[in-house]
């Protein structure tokens, strides 16, 4: 059966520049979550939707990142104005409920900023 | 604050032995524990939960422990083999999301 996919599965962008990942979750998933992993790190939480509702953006690391899922299944990270230290794999997993179950991961994204 | 500590430095065996992979955790008390397994290009692959009243869970060749007072859970893999070699990674529940550690690289030689 289809995983969760991404694209692109790799984004080269100049520095200043927009850029918008996007994911499919595994369908029917209500819970998508966004990560961003760097070289060597573990996954560090960015966002949370439960449908269409984004109940937690915590990990967002600044008002650059922006986030939907309009209409409960596909869903968007954008970052404006990329930096440097943008540069990481951006990771999107979805899960049939909320807590207490797996995540099912996608292959990421992976961005480098100029 | 919360911190979780894995093995940072990659664990080698050989081939049939046991690996054990540790991680301990500070400043935190999670309702549950789950271990991932992650390859090179590809995001995590679950492979086991474990609940804080559990002390012991199974699958196959995989065993995790959750030691509650310790602050640590251990994950074994028996019998290893060379396609076992990955970095496997231990997340921890915080309210609504996964807290994850850093992972541990493990390298199964013939």
């Amino acid at each position: 059966g289809a995983g969760v996919s991404q694209s692109p599965r790799y984004k080269v962008a100049k520095r200043g520049q927009d850029v918008a990942l996007r994911c499919d979750p595994i369908s029917g998933h209500v819970s998508l979550f966004w990560y961003q992993q760097a070289l060597g790190q573990g996954p560090e939480f960015l966002t949370y939707f439960q449908n269409e509702a984004q109940l937690d953006k915590s990990g967002l690391p600044s008002d650059r990142f922006f986030a939907e899922r309009p209409e409960g299944s596909v869903s968007t990270l954008k970052i404006q104005r990329t930096q440097q230290e943008d540069s990481a794999v951006y990771l999107c997993a979805s899960s049939s409920h909320m807590g207490y179950n797996e995540q099912f991961f996608g292959p990421g994204t992976r961005l480098t900023v100029l | 604050s919360q911190k979780i500590e894995q093995n940072s430095e990659a664990l080698n065996i050989q081939e049939g032995k046991t690996a054990t992979l540790t991680c301990n955790y500070t400043n935190y008390s999670p309702a549950y524990l789950q271990w991932y397994r992650q390859d090179p290009g590809r995001g995590p692959v679950f492979l086991l939960l474990i609940r804080e009243n559990e002390k012991e869970k199974r699958k196959e060749r995989l065993k995790v422990t959750f030691d509650t007072t310790l602050k640590q859970s251990l994950f074994h893999i028996t019998a290893s083999q060379p396609a076992d070699s990955a970095t496997y990674l231990c997340a921890l529940d915080n309210t609504d999301k996964l807290i994850f550690g850093t992972g541990t690289r493990l390298q199964v030689f013939p």
